[in-house]
């Protein structure tokens, strides 16, 4: 079947760093999202890997590895307002997209 | 960019009575729109897929007679939630893809609570 794990929640101190992962079994593969949601709020979109390798972006950087069904988002120099939960999303052979539950990443001040 | 507009935001119902929820977008045409359900910390489940001028798409176990999903026109999609009860209380949100694989707009979600 197809599955997305990722931890369900994490704590952080404001300006650290933290590195939220992700593993993924798929039916086919077309990419991975990372999105963040803030309570009651639709997702946003974070980023988008589809070949191996770091991809970074301002203070968010994610992470692939296709070969190990596995991924990574790094967020550094972390803010109170990086206080969400983090989707973790496979897109699957027929474009749709697999979700994890979520990590809930905790800032302490 | 591209926007989705959902309504209601949130809404409270009576058990028994139906709920419709609207989701619009605003610069594009959305030929296909995506209904999620997110129960508290839990993943977005995919309820159905919706697409202008024929019936829609449901996953399985999905009963397509009480989520009744309408895909009228290009801009806009209704997911009616038909004899609401407390166990349908969760967070609808939908989604309508863009030109690319990244693309994926969202609407601003409904939280439906069901007393």
């Amino acid at each position: 079947g197809q599955n997305i794990d990722q931890p369900t929640e994490m704590t952080a101190t404001e300006g650290a760093i933290v590195q939220i992962n992700c593993t993924y079994q798929t039916s086919g593969f077309n990419g991975l999202f990372w999105y963040q949601q803030h309570a009651g709020e639709a997702p946003t979109f974070l980023s988008y890997n589809v070949l191996d390798g770091l991809e970074e972006k301002g203070r968010f950087s994610s992470f692939l590895s296709r070969s190990k069904g596995y991924s990574y988002l790094l967020l550094k120099e972390l803010q109170m307002k990086d206080s969400a939960s983090y989707l973790c999303a496979a897109m699957d052979s027929n474009y749709q997209l697999i979700w994890g539950a979520g990590t809930k990443l905790i800032i302490k001040p | 960019g591209a926007v989705v507009s959902q309504h209601p935001s949130w809404v409270i119902c009576k058990s028994g009575t139906s709920v419709k929820i609207e989701c619009r977008s605003l610069d594009f045409q959305a030929t296909t729109m995506f209904w999620y359900r997110q129960f508290p910390k839990q993943s977005l489940m995919l309820m159905a897929t919706s697409n202008e001028g024929s019936k829609a798409t449901y996953e399985q176990g999905v009963e397509k007679d009480k989520f009744l999903i309408n895909h009228a026109s290009l801009t806009l999609s209704t997911l009616t939630v038909t004899s609401a009860h407390p166990e349908d209380s969760s967070f609808y949100i939908c989604s309508a893809p863009g030109g690319g694989v990244t693309e994926a707009f969202f609407g601003q979600g409904t939280r439906l609570t069901v007393v």
